[in-house]
């Protein structure tokens, strides 16, 4: 499987701020998924990112909020935008593998005070 | 109703024993099912995925697809306690996305 790494793996950020999280994987891959994970919950979709086009955004997750980009097949940002306490949470990228398996990145541990 | 459930846990079971672990989905057309492990603090990894109905092995891992019940089981035999970590089912209906369950937590004692 690939080997995806994350920046920053935490940060602490004042509210009304934005935080940019870049994933970066050793291979080109078609795929990439933006997830949150809040504290104690399982893993929800916030967006598919497809080079050359637009982000696909799951129902509550909009693009003013949640800026993505993909400007290649082994790299992808996630902005979270003006930030408030409800954005803490862990941001997690994955590659689409074979067969719809998918693999995670290492996570970002982001906390807004 | 959840696309996709688990029971919460925690399961807890001793060193050596079998772990079972089950999942159920709600929507028919699903496809693929995956289970993954995640250990406190880390991100989920993948433990083995299954899309025929019966019984796949892996090491001491066994993943149980029943199409008509609409569930799929992942069996742990001789329980480590490295085992102890949360462990998500997920599901694929089709498309690219996976549904996450929530996920059930596995205490193996000693």
């Amino acid at each position: 499987s690939a080997v995806i790494s994350q920046k920053p793996s935490r940060d602490i950020c004042q509210r009304g701020t934005s935080l940019t999280i870049q994933c970066q994987v050793d291979s080109q891959v078609t795929m990439m998924f933006w997830y949150r994970q809040q504290p104690g919950q399982s893993l929800t979709l916030i967006a598919t990112a497809n080079q050359g086009s637009e982000a696909t955004y799951e129902s509550g997750f909009v693009i003013d909020k949640f800026p993505i980009s993909r400007p290649n097949l082994t790299f992808s940002t996630l902005t979270v935008s003006n930030m408030s306490p409800e954005d803490s949470s862990i941001y997690l990228c994955s590659v689409a593998g074979q067969e719809k398996t998918q693999y995670f990145g290492p996570g970002t541990r982001l906390l807004v005070l | 109703q959840k696309e996709v459930e688990q029971n919460s846990g925690p399961l807890s079971v001793p060193e050596g024993a079998i772990a079972s672990l089950n999942c159920t989905y709600s929507d028919r057309g699903s496809q693929s099912f995956f289970w993954y492990r995640q250990y406190s603090g880390k991100s989920p990894e993948l433990i083995m995925f299954i899309y025929s109905n019966g019984d796949k092995e892996d090491g001491r891992f066994t993943a149980q697809l029943n199409k008509a019940s609409q569930y799929v089981s992942l069996l742990i035999r001789d329980s480590q306690p490295s085992d102890s970590a949360t462990y998500l089912c997920a599901v694929n209906r089709g498309g690219d996305k996976l549904i996450f369950g929530t996920g059930t937590r596995l205490q193996v004692f000693p």
